[in-house]
């Protein structure tokens, strides 16, 4: 089955400064990669997704970059808000997301102000 | 913004004790879905629901579960006898063409 790796599983950074966050998956048939915030206590939230025709992907300070051959996408988050802290999980499905998503371990992100 | 409801949001059981988790997807959603996500640790899938059948189940989901659509709007997951290993916050999601929406989650308690 679908394996994703997730790095670094705590990362601070500088408000204004740029975070990112990367993963890897193991199933080459993986088509579909959605990245979810969860704040504490709170519901997985969908924040950007990206499909395996597609190499990148930015909505607003928020992109998110996909290597088919290396198998890793990756979350860049740009000028940085202190409102950013929170958990973020990478996740993989096939059948471009109406299958299961495989989720990544999650890497806590805190904004220092 | 229609949104996955879950009911209720805390529940504390016995331990051997059955529970019933509701949710209500978003309305015009086909896929249906629960996770589980054990205190600090990822989320994990455990069923998904199409067409009134289970399309996948993990290896988390035995005998001791089992999900139902009793009508056209709720859709329940059941655990029997529940044990300590299952306190977890359990998630309902729902998909229409990729996007998958979570609720605010159930936090089951086995005590």
């Amino acid at each position: 089955g679908e394996n994703v790796e997730q790095h670094p599983s705590t990362l601070s950074v500088q408000e204004g400064d740029s975070a990112v966050i990367k993963c890897t998956y193991s199933d080459s048939a993986s088509n579909y990669f959605p990245w979810y915030k969860q704040e504490l206590g709170k519901r997985p939230q969908l924040i950007i997704d990206i499909r395996s025709n597609v190499g990148e992907k930015k909505d607003q300070r928020i992109a998110v970059t996909l290597n088919k051959t290396a198998k890793h996408f990756s979350l860049h988050i740009t000028e940085t808000q202190p409102e950013d802290s929170a958990v973020y999980f990478c996740a993989a499905s096939r059948d471009f997301g109406n299958e299961k998503l495989t989720f990544g371990t999650g890497t806590r992100l805190t904004i220092i102000p | 913004e229609p949104e996955v409801t879950q009911t209720p949001s805390h529940q504390v059981t016995q331990m051997g004790q059955e529970v019933i988790l509701r949710c209500v997807p978003i309305s015009n959603h086909l896929y249906f879905y629960w996770y589980r996500q054990i205190l600090g640790q990822k989320v994990e899938f455990l069923v998904s629901f199409y067409n009134n059948e289970i399309s996948e189940k993990s290896e988390i989901f035995d005998d001791q579960f089992s999900v139902e659509r009793p009508d056209g709007s709720n859709f329940t997951l059941k655990i029997r006898s529940t044990k300590l290993e299952d306190s977890a916050m359990y998630f309902c999601a729902s998909s229409f063409l990729e996007k998958a929406f979570f609720g605010q989650g159930t936090r089951l308690t086995v005590v």
